[in-house]
């Protein structure tokens, strides 16, 4: 069965500061990989998705990811982060017909002025 | 293009009640999926309707029940309920063989007293 593990529960960042959000996910074959973003009482937005070819991935709200077999990793980066950018995080993983999506337990964002 | 659409927003039901969730795709989606997000979790996936009949099921109790109608949109039924049923509902849609990730709507909270 496929996994996924954020690390991180709470992460603190200045804001201006750069940002890299971990995500480690198990599963067999090529995974579709996503990250999404949820404010608070709100549904997910996706940022970023990764299903095949180049493994640097470009996002909304200059958010960017990188997809690394050989670490079974997806980590979420920004080079400088945005108030507006406080949120919780969600990397998840879909399976082969990309239909369930499994999703980890979530990393939230503080952003200090 | 409106979306996709949750209602209730928010609604409250004693235990042992049942309830119906209502979600209405994002315009050409054909498949809808259910997840339940607990406080401080990650959304866990209920099933998915394609073609109007469950597709996949996730390890929920079979008081968790779906439907999906000829125009796509699709209902979520849960009967006695209980105190640990109170979660964000969300609802994601997307459209079957092709490359494309799921739109979640904005969730229905549902509170079990």
């Amino acid at each position: 069965a496929q996994s996924v593990t954020q690390p991180d529960i709470h992460i603190t960042v200045s804001e201006g500061a750069s940002l890299e959000l971990r995500c480690n996910y198990s599963y067999g074959a090529t995974p579709y990989l996503f990250w999404y973003v949820q404010s608070p009482g709100q549904g997910l937005q996706l940022l970023l998705k990764y299903f095949s070819g180049d493994t640097l991935v470009q996002g909304i709200k200059g958010f960017e990811a990188e997809f690394k077999r050989s670490q079974s990793s997806f980590n979420l980066r920004k080079p400088s982060v945005h108030w507006s950018d406080a949120a919780e995080y969600f990397c998840a993983v879909a399976d082969t017909g990309r239909r369930a999506l499994t999703f980890g337990s979530g990393t939230r964002l503080q952003v200090q002025p | 293009d409106a979306g996709v659409t949750q209602s209730p927003t928010h609604l409250i039901k004693t235990r042992g009640q049942q309830v119906t969730l209502r979600c209405s795709p994002k315009s050409g989606h054909d498949t809808v999926s259910w997840y339940q997000q607990a406080l401080g979790q990650g959304p866990q996936f209920i099933f998915q309707y394609y073609e109007e009949e469950e597709r996949q099921r996730g390890n929920f109790p079979d008081r968790f029940s779906g439907h999906q109608f000829p125009n796509y949109s699709s209902e979520l039924n849960v009967n006695a309920l209980l105190l640990g049923d109170s979660a964000l509902y969300l609802c994601a849609s997307s459209r079957t063989g092709s490359n494309t990730e799921a739109f979640f709507g904005q969730g229905t909270r549902l509170t079990v007293v």
